[in-house]
């Protein structure tokens, strides 16, 4: 079956700017979709079709996936930014397949 | 705006079968731009995707789970719904419905989830 793999953890300092990677066999070649997932909410959606932000969210969200890597940016991050992030993209077959999650830390 | 709604049972037996019906409101479930899914979060872990249903009733499944779901809809109700067969506690989990885009395999409206707990 298909795997993403994220890092379990990515800490920032307030304005700096946090990279969060997600891995996977020909990610490149596949849409891949990015959620921010505060304690206690439901995911939402941040990134859709590599690079694309939703209405809503802020700029400082960007996106990019080239070979077998997909990266979710954000620049200047925000107190508001700390939450877990997941990754998401087709998988064989139409499957949709989730990363394994990374949580942001803002010190 | 689209929304969607859980509901159904927040305890479950083990060996017995997990219901759970997600309405939708705002828009029609009878759309051919979208996909149904169903996505479950074990306690403390990440997503992991159940499956999805064409508003015609075409359903597919995670291979993973797939010999214990059957996901169908109810374009009448505008609803769709979720049972998984023989529970054990690892099916433990937060169980979300969303709105799957197509062309795209985003999940865009997500429903608050609701808790199932597997239990005797």
């Amino acid at each position: 079956s298909y795997e993403l793999t994220q890092p379990p953890s990515v800490s920032v300092s307030p304005g700096q700017t946090a990279s969060i990677t997600c891995s996977g066999d020909g990610l490149g070649d596949k849409y891949v979709s990015w959620y921010q997932q505060r304690p206690g909410q439901s995911p939402v959606l941040v990134i859709y079709q590599h690079n694309k932000r939703p209405s809503g969210i802020p700029e400082r969200f960007s996106g990019s996936n080239s070979g077998n890597t997909a990266t979710l940016t954000i620049s200047g991050t925000q107190a508001m930014d700390e939450a877990d992030y997941y990754c998401q993209a087709w998988g064989s077959n139409t499957a949709r397949v989730f990363g394994t999650g990374t949580k942001v830390t803002v010190l | 705006q689209v929304q969607l709604q859980e509901s159904g049972p927040g305890l479950v037996k083990p060996s017995q079968t997990l219901s759970l019906t997600c309405t939708v409101s705002g828009g029609s479930i009878n759309s051919g731009d979208y996909y149904w899914s169903w996505i479950r979060q074990l306690p403390g872990k990440g997503l992991e995707w159940i499956g999805y249903i064409y508003y015609s009733g075409s359903p597919y499944y995670n291979p993973s789970l797939k010999s214990r779901v059957t996901i169908s809809v109810d374009t009448s109700k505008n609803q769709f719904s979720l049972k998984l067969s023989s529970v054990t506690a690892a099916d433990t989990a937060v169980y979300y419905c969303g709105r799957d885009v197509a062309a795209t395999g985003m999940v865009d409206y997500w429903g608050q989830g609701t808790l199932v707990t597997v239990s005797s």
